[in-house]
């Protein structure tokens, strides 16, 4: 089988960085999403990873190393509107099929 | 305006009367996607289609049947729904070769 893991809900203070860890086992890798869900609306699109390294994407950065089956999410200068869950997401084909979803970490900033 | 609609978005209904979630973009994507999210579950695929008469099975297909007669539809149709179907549903869309999944809005669905 396959698993997405990543840590249940994690606090931080406004200004604040938070980095959250996205650790995968899947049949296959082509590709590693991050997508943020406030509570009761739909996901929407962060980043995407294929290769390993580091992407930049002005408060929120996004890291992949392929041989740890790993990623994670570095939210800087937090804001109150961050307060979110955060899902991980492996794409297994080199086209869209089955994507498996981490069950989301919510993030809670406090001011 | 690009977007995906799904309908309804709220609807409580009882056990074995069948139902039809409906789902419509306008974007001209191949791929679209069914998931349902449960607390502590995240976001479950259900079925996916790849393109007009392609469907396949996801994670949890039990219960649950699709179509994909026309490009921009895919409807999720629970024959005789039970309360373990009581969830929040996404329907998504992407274009091939794109990396980027877009989410309708929810469709919350109680079975009683």
């Amino acid at each position: 089988g396959q698993n997405i893991d990543q840590p249940t809900e994690m606090t931080a203070t406004e200004g604040a960085i938070v980095q959250i860890n996205c650790t995968y086992q899947t049949s296959g890798f082509n590709g590693l999403f991050w997508y943020q869900q406030h509570a009761g609306e739909a996901p929407t699109f962060l980043s995407y990873n294929v290769l390993d390294g580091l992407e930049e994407k002005g408060r929120f950065s996004s890291f992949l190393s392929r041989s740890k089956g790993y990623s994670y999410l570095l939210l800087k200068e937090l804001q109150m509107k961050d307060s979110a869950s955060y899902l991980c997401a492996v794409r297994e084909t080199d086209s869209w099929g089955k994507l498996q979803f981490g069950a989301g970490t919510q993030v809670v900033v406090t001011p | 305006e690009a977007q995906v609609t799904q309908n309804p978005r709220y609807l409580i209904t009882v056990t074995g009367k069948k139902l039809t979630v409906t789902c419509s973009q306008n974007m001209n994507h191949e791929y679209m996607s069914w998931y349902r999210q449960d607390p502590g579950l995240g976001l479950r695929q259900i079925y996916y289609s790849m393109n007009v008469e392609v469907t396949d099975k996801g994670d949890v297909p039990e219960g649950y049947k699709v179509s994909r007669k026309e490009k921009r539809n895919f409807p999720l149709i629970l024959e005789s729904p039970s309360p373990n179907q009581t969830s929040l549903y996404f329907c998504a869309t992407a274009k091939s070769g794109a990396n980027v999944l877009t989410f309708g809005a929810g469709s919350r669905l109680t079975v009683l």
